[in-house]
């Protein structure tokens, strides 16, 4: 049965610390594994990664997959309170079906 | 619109009725997906179409649980004789795609969700 883990599921820090998310997956036919955050709303897309080793950036988000692993992590710098969130990690397949790990909850306090 | 809508937002029924919970993906997005999730929880699964088709409905918890996306675009989730445990948020998504068969994924936009309490 595929599965999605992350670790931790909930994390509190401080402004301006550096965190790191994790996620292990077994999907079947994997094809690419995403990070979404999620506030009080829908899931907002952060990251789609296909290749082993290559650093995907966005601001201070960054994000890397190692397929040999099955493997992958989240990195957020100098966190911000608006970095508060679940972060979510989904394994997709080929053929497109997604499954969701059940998030870490981020919380960053001033 | 810009984004994937979704209607009614907040639905309260009582046990035993049935609900159809509506989703408008974005303009042009061929794939549509539906999930469940609870509080606390990462989406689940449920079922999704390509274009009008549904491609795969192994996530559909009973035979309580349809969908259909007849001319393509507008989705409907039906829930059929509603039960206490069926209470969730449900959320649409789509995603852009170049046709049926392509071995592709592809970013998946959520709606807004409709939170279904059954009582």
């Amino acid at each position: 049965e595929d599965k999605v883990v992350q670790s931790p599921l909930s994390l509190v820090v401080h402004e301006g610390d550096t965190v790191t998310l994790n996620c292990s997956y077994e999907v079947t036919n994997f094809r690419s594994l995403l990070w979404y955050k999620q506030e009080k709303k829908a899931p907002t897309f952060l990251f789609m990664l296909t290749s082993s080793g290559i650093e995907k950036k966005s601001g201070r988000l960054s994000s890397i997959l190692d397929k040999k692993e099955l493997f992958s992590i989240l990195n957020i710098t100098a966190t911000q309170t608006g970095d508060s969130a679940i972060y979510l990690c989904a394994g997709a397949h080929y053929g497109q079906n997604f499954v969701f790990g059940p998030g870490t909850r981020l919380s960053v306090l001033p | 619109g810009a984004g994937v809508s979704q209607s009614p937002r907040y639905k309260v029924t009582k046990r035993g009725q049935d609900v159809a919970l509506r989703c408008d993906p974005i303009s042009g997005h061929v794939s549509l997906y539906w999930y469940r999730q609870a509080l606390g929880q990462g989406p689940e699964f449920l079922t999704y179409f390509n274009y009008e088709a549904q491609q795969d409905k192994s996530g559909l918890p009973n035979d309580r649980f349809s969908a259909e996306r007849p001319e393509g675009s507008i989705s409907t989730l039906t829930i059929q004789r509603t039960e206490q445990r069926d209470s969730a948020m449900y959320r649409c998504a789509s995603s852009r795609l170049a046709g049926p068969g392509e071995q592709n994924t592809d970013t998946q936009y959520f709606g807004p969700g409709t939170r279904l309490t059954v009582l």
